[in-house]
C-alpha cells in the first residue's frame, strides 16, 4: 500500500511568488493534515481536512495560505505571495475514520526556502 | 494551550551507548502521547505510544512510560545503533486524536 506522497520534495522561489504543494493521502483515509516545521523549531498544526472539509483551520497562520482538498483526495497547499518567514518543512498526514485512536501517516514533507 | 518539551540537541552517542531524551508536557485533559521519529530523508514515522498513565509504550528497543504526575515522557534506549541516528520528536493528541501537538525535536547520532 502506498504511502503519504508528496510533491515537490524541494521548491526555491522569490519572496513575493507563488508556490503549490500537494498531498496525496493514503488511499482510503478522509482525515487529511498539514503541519509545518519552521527551521529548529517544533512541527505546527496548520489544518486538517475531513473529506473535503475544513474540520479545523486554526494553525493556519494568515490568507497568504490557501488549503483545498477538491472530492476530498487530494490537497494542495497555495501560499500566495510567499514571505521569508514561510520557509521551512510543510508536512502532511492522513488518518482514516474508524477505531478509537487514529494513527496519523505522515509524509516525507515538502522543503521550502524562500529567498 | 498543550505543549510539548524536549531536551534540545544533538545528541551524539557512541554505538551502544544508553540513550535518554528528556519529554515533558503541558495539557488540559488526558492525553494520549507519542515519541515519532524522522530517519535521513524520510517522513515522520510513529515510534511508539501510550494513551493513559503508567503504560509503557515500546518498539525497536526504545521504551517511554506514561508519568502523569510528572508529565514526562522520556525516551529510552540501552544500547543505541548507528542506525538509530534520527531526529526524535515528543508528541501529544488531546482533542479526539485529531490534532498532533509537538515538541522542537532532538537530533541523535551515534558513531561506531
Amino acid at each position: 500500500e502506498a504511502g503519504v506522497t508528496q510533491f515537490p520534495s524541494h521548491s526555491v522561489i522569490e519572496k513575493g511568488q507563488t508556490v503549490t504543494l500537494r498531498c496525496d493521502p493514503i488511499s482510503g483515509h478522509d482525515n487529511l493534515y498539514w503541519y509545518r516545521r519552521v527551521m529548529g523549531k517544533e512541527i505546527k498544526f496548520l489544518l486538517h481536512f475531513v473529506k473535503e472539509s475544513k474540520q479545523d483551520e486554526s494553525g493556519m497562520p494568515n490568507n497568504r495560505f490557501l488549503a483545498e482538498r477538491t472530492g476530498g483526495t487530494y490537497s494542495t497547499l497555495k501560499v500566495q505571495p510567499a514571505e521569508l518567514e514561510d520557509s521551512g518543512v510543510y508536512f502532511c498526514a492522513s488518518s482514516p475514520t474508524s477505531g478509537a485512536y487514529n494513527e496519523q501517516f505522515f509524509g516525507p514533507g515538502t522543503r521550502l526556502t524562500v529567498l | 494551550g498543550d505543549s510539548v518539551t524536549q531536551m534540545e540537541g544533538p545528541v551524539t552517542l557512541s554505538e551502544e551507548a544508553f540513550l535518554t531524551i528528556n519529554c515533558t508536557y503541558t495539557a488540559t485533559g488526558y492525553p494520549s502521547l507519542f515519541w515519532y521519529v524522522q530517519y535521513p530523508g524520510e517522513g515522520l514515522q510513529l515510534l511508539l505510544k501510550a494513551t493513559k498513565a503508567d503504560d509503557k509504550g515500546s518498539n525497536k528497543g526504545f521504551e517511554a512510560t506514561y508519568r502523569k504526575e510528572t508529565t514526562s515522557f522520556h525516551l529510552e534506549k540501552g544500547s543505541v545503533q548507528v542506525s538509530d541516528s534520527a531526529v526524535y520528536f515528543c508528541a501529544l493528541s488531546d482533542q479526539g486524536y485529531q490534532k498532533v501537538t509537538f515538541g522542537t525535536g532532538t537530533k541523535l547520532q551515534v558513531i561506531p
